[in-house]
């Protein structure tokens, strides 16, 4: 079984510059949940996708996008970045309607 | 509004010195209560889920408990490898998302 994984491990950027996170999900898990996690901070839920939509978003503005394909894995994209947004960027993947996530490795993400 | 406090937010403990961790909550309708271990730079795994006042789960030294207002994560004889930051999170009913709280910071030293 293969567990969720992401990519870039790694990435540093610039204010205002747009990111492209990516996630694959766990083997047969058809739900991607979205996190930011700053540094001494819980994971704060971004939004959810299910069936290539959206299902559910959490307080964060418009420029945090996202899609999902249909085999499953996801991509968060970032516009306009802000040095605010320095920060883990977790993935979760789960089946629709189980209680368990699991997560993915993250991505650290460094706005200067 | 669903709310998620973790105390201590950091926690020195010699090997082998037992001790708990906690984690009190506001949500309305629990769906469940979820533990997590987190290794600096990297992302939480699981540990446990609860689901209804009085349940227990156990895995190694770990034992999770289960209130209507709180949980506690019981941790018994602590080894170097135990130390990692231990999340909780809660999950409402209806397919809501989990609210984490931020944290225990855990130190086991040898």
């Amino acid at each position: 079984e293969t567990g969720v994984t992401q990519s870039p491990t790694h990435l540093i950027k610039t204010r205002g510059q747009q990111v492209t996170l990516r996630c694959s999900s766990q083997s047969g898990h058809n739900t991607v949940s979205w996190y930011q996690q700053a540094l001494g901070q819980g994971p704060q839920f971004i939004f959810q996708y299910y069936r290539e939509e959206e299902n559910g978003r959490g307080n964060f503005p418009p420029r945090f996008s996202g899609l999902q394909f249909p085999n499953y894995s996801s991509e968060l994209n970032v516009n306009a970045l802000e040095l605010d947004d320095s920060a883990l960027y977790l993935c979760a993947s789960s089946l629709y309607g189980s209680y368990e996530q699991y997560f993915g490795p993250g991505t650290r993400l460094t706005v200067t | 509004e669903d709310q998620v406090t973790q105390s201590p937010e950091a926690l020195r403990l010699q090997e082998g010195e037992s001790s708990s961790l906690n984690c009190s909550y506001t949500v309305s309708g629990l769906r469940g209560l979820f533990w997590y271990r987190q290794d600096p730079g990297k992302g939480p795994e699981f540990l446990f889920t609860l689901y209804s006042a009085g349940e227990e789960k156990e895995k190694e030294r770990l034992k999770a408990t289960l209130t209507k207002k709180e949980s506690f994560l019981h941790i018994t004889a602590p080894k170097p490898e135990d130390s990692a930051t231990y999340l909780c999170a809660v999950q409402a009913a209806g397919n809501t998302p989990l609210v984490f709280g931020k944290g225990t910071r855990l130190s086991v030293i040898a």
